[in-house]
């Protein structure tokens, strides 16, 4: 069964914390997401990628895919970051040919002041 | 703000009524979803619409029914539901064919409780 686990599942930490949430899955995909949601559901795409690593402002997203894993960096966290984040896989279907977005359950992230 | 509108934002409803949740996406894409998201279980994926056509029903019960009506709007008709079908839905839109790697837009979402 193609799963996306992610740890921890709750993270509590203080202003100015450096954050570093866990993604791993079990077999090939072809690109891995990272999204946000916020207290009142709505959620947004923060990285979409498939090797490397990427950035954008205080967030870092790496993936190495011989180890089928994924990690999103939060560097000098701030409050306003608390949100759940939430991973998720596009699996390469037998065949070679791509399916759907499989999620992670989520991370919930609570930033202290 | 994403581009992706939902209505309404909450919906209370019993088990013998009928309802329709309402999608709109301002963003110009071809593929939009259906998602739902019950508590402390991962999001779901229901439906997906290409070009109007819908190209997966992820084992869904009849009592949800979708209809895509133009590229720009999605519905979900909802009908004799269970107190289980309470959870947030979730509509998204991206730009090109669901089974490519391009992001997805999400909308806030609609509150659903069924008494």
């Amino acid at each position: 069964k193609n799963e996306v686990e992610q740890s921890p599942q709750n993270l509590t930490a203080q202003e100015g914390e450096f954050i570093t949430i866990n993604c791993s899955y079990s077999v090939g995909i072809s690109a891995l997401h990272w999204l946000q949601q916020h207290p009142g559901g709505g959620i947004v795409s923060l990285f979409m990628l498939s090797s490397g690593k990427k950035k954008h402002g205080r967030l870092i997203a790496t993936i190495n895919i011989q180890e089928k894993h994924s990690s999103l960096h939060i560097t000098a966290s701030h409050p306003r970051d608390s949100a759940v984040y939430i991973c998720a896989v596009r699996y390469m279907n037998y065949g070679g040919s791509q399916g759907n977005l499989i999620f992670g359950k989520g991370t919930k992230l609570s930033v202290k002041p | 703000e994403t581009g992706v509108t939902q209505t309404p934002r909450h919906l209370v409803m019993g088990m013998t009524n009928k309802k329709s949740l309402k999608c709109e996406q301002h963003l110009g894409h071809n593929a939009m979803y259906w998602y739902k998201q019950s508590a402390k279980k991962p999001l779901e994926l229901m439906f997906v619409y290409s070009l109007e056509e819908r190209v997966e029903n992820n084992s869904v019960p009849s009592r949800f029914s979708p209809e895509c009506p133009n590229s720009s709007h999605l519905f979900l008709h909802l009908h004799t539901l269970q107190p289980e079908d309470s959870a947030l839905y979730l509509c998204a839109s991206s730009q090109s064919g669901p089974y490519l790697d391009n992001e997805q837009f999400f909308g806030p979402g609609t509150r659903l409780t069924v008494l």
